[in-house]
């Protein structure tokens, strides 16, 4: 059974900081791997998909990694911005289901 | 193109009442999933359908059902509603299994 967590659960820190936020799995016989933004009382935006032969993904400020064989990936924020306060969720694709990680609440104060 | 719509956003049921909830998926969209995200449990998937087929589902009582039409747009009942399901109710579409989900607002059900 594929179980997703994430570290740390809550992180606060000033702006400009770069940040790492990591998700681990159980099971690496997964499709992809997708990072999630979640804003308080909200639906999910998507932020970046990283497909299971690929090894990380960026966009804008945003990269994430992704590392199969481990069941690692991070996602790194570079020059956070107080507009980046959010829950980040990862969720795994296995053969028939996205399973998601508890998240990672930021909060980045100016 | 307009995103994942989902009506109505908030609900207010009482125990032992049945509800509905709407899923309309990106157009194009032939793959609609739901599900469950509560303070206690997370996200939680309930099921998936692919063309007016469920192809997965969680692990959820009987009480919970969908079910997809010809145009893509998904529903969803709960039957005899119990406390606990109070919760955000998620429905994401994406084009096939494997390919990014997009997610809609969600629905806020209270069950008092």
């Amino acid at each position: 059974k594929q179980e997703v967590t994430q570290i740390p659960a809550a992180l606060s820190v000033p702006e400009g900081e770069n940040l790492v936020l990591n998700c681990s799995f159980t099971d690496s016989a997964i499709y992809n791997l997708q990072w999630f933004r979640q804003d308080p009382g909200k639906g999910l935006t998507s932020l970046l998909l990283i497909q299971s032969s690929q090894r990380e993904q960026t966009s804008g400020r945003l990269n994430a990694s992704l590392d199969k064989s481990s069941g690692r990936s991070t996602l790194y924020i570079a020059a956070s911005q107080p507009g980046d306060s959010a829950t980040y969720l990862c969720a795994v694709e296995g053969t028939d289901k996205l399973i998601f990680g508890t998240g990672t609440r930021l909060q980045v104060f100016p | 193109k307009a995103g994942v719509t989902q009506t109505p956003r908030y609900l207010i049921k009482t125990r032992g009442q049945q509800v509905t909830l709407s899923c309309s998926p990106i157009s194009g969209h032939r793959s609609v999933s739901w599900y469950q995200q509560t303070p206690g449990q997370g996200l939680q998937f309930l099921f998936e359908y692919f063309s007016e087929t469920q192809r997965n589902k969680g692990n959820f009582p009987g009480r919970f059902s969908g079910r997809q039409f010809s145009n893509s747009r998904s529903e969803m009942n709960v039957s005899t509603l119990e406390l606990g399901d109070s919760a955000l109710y998620l429905c994401a579409s994406s084009l096939k299994t494997g390919k990014s989900q997009y997610f809609g607002p969600g629905t806020r059900l209270t069950v008092t």
